[in-house]
């Protein structure tokens, strides 16, 4: 099966601070993701990894930044966390080439800023 | 990613098999239907996905009508920890970069009773 697992599930952090979230998934996968989950506004893609150092800003990427140094690990960078950061994180990552696009999702952080 | 229509939200009772409908009239050729649910607080797990011929899995089965017009999920014996959001997405074939991103509409609220 495939895991893909996240540092916390749970985080509270203050304004200001620096916030690493990192994920690590253990399929060999190429492509991996982070996504942010708000109530109303649905999955929102926040930036998109398809292989080591490799990236490409996904629908929301202001404020965030991500760092892929190991095909296993894909790690999310809150610069500056706001409150407006608060939310669900999650990371995903799935198999590169043509054909279908199965994404694996991990547990989940739930990110306080306050 | 073409639209889907899915019921908010759907009652089962506990050990009996639970149909969960998901119309995607405009569906394309190329396009897959993908399910996924979301048990709360928890990240999305995927469930099984389909062309055109009907899938089953150790987890569920996807019924698609001949059209393509129409699916059904079947969970066949449902528990109480099949309680989640179920979402129907129909996504185009993979061809990398950051349009693999997950759309996820407003599913369907599945509630196993005891």
């Amino acid at each position: 099966d495939v895991k893909v697992t996240q540092s916390s599930r749970y985080l509270v952090k203050r304004t200001g601070e620096k916030v690493f979230l990192e994920c690590v998934q253990d399929m060999d996968h190429e492509n991996m993701f982070w996504y942010r989950q708000d109530p109303g506004l649905g999955l929102r893609l926040i930036y998109f990894s398809y292989d080591v150092k490799m990236k490409e800003k996904g629908d929301i990427p202001e404020g965030y930044s991500v760092s892929r140094e190991k095909k296993e690990r894909f790690s999310l960078i809150l610069e500056s966390a706001s409150t407006n950061q608060t939310s669900m994180y999650l990371c995903a990552s799935s198999l590169f080439g043509r054909g279908t696009d199965t994404q694996y999702f991990g547990p989940g952080t739930r990110l306080t800023v306050l | 990613d073409a639209k889907t229509t899915q019921p908010p939200s759907m009652d089962c009772a506990e050990g009996r098999a639970a149909n969960l409908p998901c119309n995607h009239s405009t569906i394309s050729g190329n396009e897959y239907v993908y399910w996924y649910r979301q048990i709360h607080s928890q990240g999305p797990q995927y469930i099984i996905h389909g062309l055109k011929n009907n899938e089953t899995n150790e987890m569920a089965s996807l019924i698609i009508t001949e059209d393509r017009k129409s699916s059904t999920l079947i969970l066949p014996h449902a528990t109480l920890r099949d309680t989640a959001v179920y979402y129907c997405i129909v996504r185009p074939m993979n061809y990398g970069g950051a349009t693999n991103k997950l759309i996820f509409g407003t599913g369907t609220l599945l509630a196993v009773q005891p």
